[in-house]
């Protein structure tokens, strides 16, 4: 089936680690981005990518990181610098950029 | 900058009944999309509805369907004949047409229908 796939669903990190968050998608879909969502908030948006190689930062790039080196593939590395990285993160994909956006399944990152 | 709006954090309806869910945005674009996303407790985002500024006629999906009033920066979604199925954080969303595809959202309504 196509879709987007995130991983791991839930993810521990250590104070002072960098983790990295796995985003995939088979829907051959040349945007990509990277959302945050806080409880009480909406999503915000981290990072965003129209093309291998390319990618630009949304509004709290801050203590983030990304790569764009394959279509399918957008990982997001939230680093050491990230403050407060606790949060639920979304990948998402379109196919155009004036279309609508599909989501994985999230990743739940906690802090311990 | 583009901001949206959704003034109620939380509503409840009976099942089989209709409700109706507010956003409001703000912006100064004329061109632009609007959307409804509905997230259930799995947390996976869905795309509920879509509208295009540019088009008058109110989007319509099977039980949902939008009014959608551009003077007044207006986007609300009504839910007929409710299912237990439509419990979810549901988020009004925006987009500006030509920009880089990003999503503005807004802070979401907690939707609970009950038997």
């Amino acid at each position: 089936d196509g879709g987007i796939t995130q991983s791991p669903k839930y993810l521990f990190r250590k104070e002072g680690q960098n983790v990295t968050l796995s985003c995939e998608q088979n829907l051959n879909h040349d945007a990509m981005y990277w959302y945050r969502q806080d409880p009480g908030q909406g999503l915000r948006l981290i990072y965003y990518s129209q093309i291998v190689n390319d990618f630009q930062k949304g509004d709290i790039a801050e203590g983030y990181s990304v790569s764009r080196e394959k279509k399918e593939s957008f990982p997001l590395t939230v680093t050491s610098a990230q403050k407060n990285p606790t949060a639920f993160y979304l990948c998402a994909s379109k196919i155009m950029v004036n279309t609508e956006a599909f989501f994985g399944q999230g990743t739940r990152l906690t802090v311990v | 900058a583009q901001t949206v709006t959704q003034s109620q954090p939380e509503m409840s309806v009976q099942e089989a009944e209709t409700v109706t869910l507010s956003c409001t945005y703000d912006t100064s674009e004329s061109n632009y999309y609007l959307f409804w996303y509905k997230q259930p407790p799995s947390r996976q985002m869905i795309l509920v509805i879509r509208q295009e500024a540019y088009k008058q006629q109110n989007a319509t999906e099977n039980r949902f369907s939008v009014n959608f009033q551009k003077a007044a920066k207006s986007f609300s979604l009504k839910i007929s004949d409710s299912q237990l199925g439509d419990t979810a954080m549901y988020f009004c969303a925006f987009m500006k047409r030509g920009s880089q595809g990003n999503l503005i959202f807004g802070k979401g309504t907690k939707l609970s229908v009950k038997p």
